[in-house]
């Protein structure tokens, strides 16, 4: 396994389109978790899957932002009726979930602008 | 989330130490210490955790005040590679919780 994966790595969209994002994690972790990244600023999360339960959301996660994981394996990100705003790095990163320290795993991420 | 505070940016000649400091004066007992750091376009990379004691891995050590108000990433000798955003971050362990950014400090390193 060669680390998370993230699909596409860049996205130029219309505002008002939708677009959809896809993260896959290290095969072995459970733990998946979605960060939005803005230029200049440290990520900042937006939601995270425990298998397919999706346990807490950001308030940043506004109504036109879904995220699902079905089969507790690759997630993916929908943003509907894109605005300006909405340009940023989407970030993935997965974890196990252990009674030990584990470290988080990131993307390379996807990058979206919206024109 | 306990807030931490770090430089905006250090500079660094290659091949020499670099001491990357953290404030943390409101860290609550369980809180670890961790540091992630993101080179250009790419997504962030944990470099190192601790609690209460100092650590060593292949990649940095962390120096933990006794207080636990304070801790400084050492990188021992800075190469080009290092040059990127550092993260300090408090919380729980990182495995299973979510990490709080703030804006980091960007390392510059010189030839």
């Amino acid at each position: 396994d060669t680390g998370v994966s993230q699909d596409p790595r860049h996205k130029i969209t219309k505002r008002g389109q939708n677009v959809t994002f896809r993260c896959d994690p290290i095969s072995e972790h459970n733990r998946l978790y979605w960060y939005r990244q803005t230029l200049g600023q440290g990520p900042e999360f937006l939601t995270y899957f425990q298998n397919e339960a999706q346990l807490e959301k950001s308030r940043l996660l506004s109504d036109r932002f879904s995220a699902e994981r079905p089969k507790g394996s690759f997630s993916t990100l929908e943003i509907q009726r894109t605005e300006q705003g909405d340009s940023a790095m989407y970030l993935c990163a997965s974890s196990t979930h252990r009674d030990t320290h584990t470290e988080a795993f990131f993307g390379q991420g996807t990058r979206l602008t919206v024109v | 989330d306990a807030k931490t505070t770090q430089p905006n940016s250090m500079e660094s000649n290659e091949e020499e130490p670099v001491h990357l400091p953290c404030n943390h004066s409101t860290i609550s007992g369980t809180d670890y210490i961790h540091w992630y750091r993101q080179l250009p376009s790419q997504g962030p990379e944990y470099v190192i955790h601790g609690l209460t004691s100092n650590v060593n891995n292949r990649m940095a050590s962390l120096a933990i005040a006794e207080d636990r108000k304070s801790s400084t990433l050492i990188l021992h000798r800075a190469t080009l590679r290092d040059a990127a955003v550092y993260y300090c971050i408090l919380g729980l362990n990182s495995g299973y919780s979510t990490l709080t950014f703030g804006k980091g400090t960007m390392l510059l390193v010189s030839p």
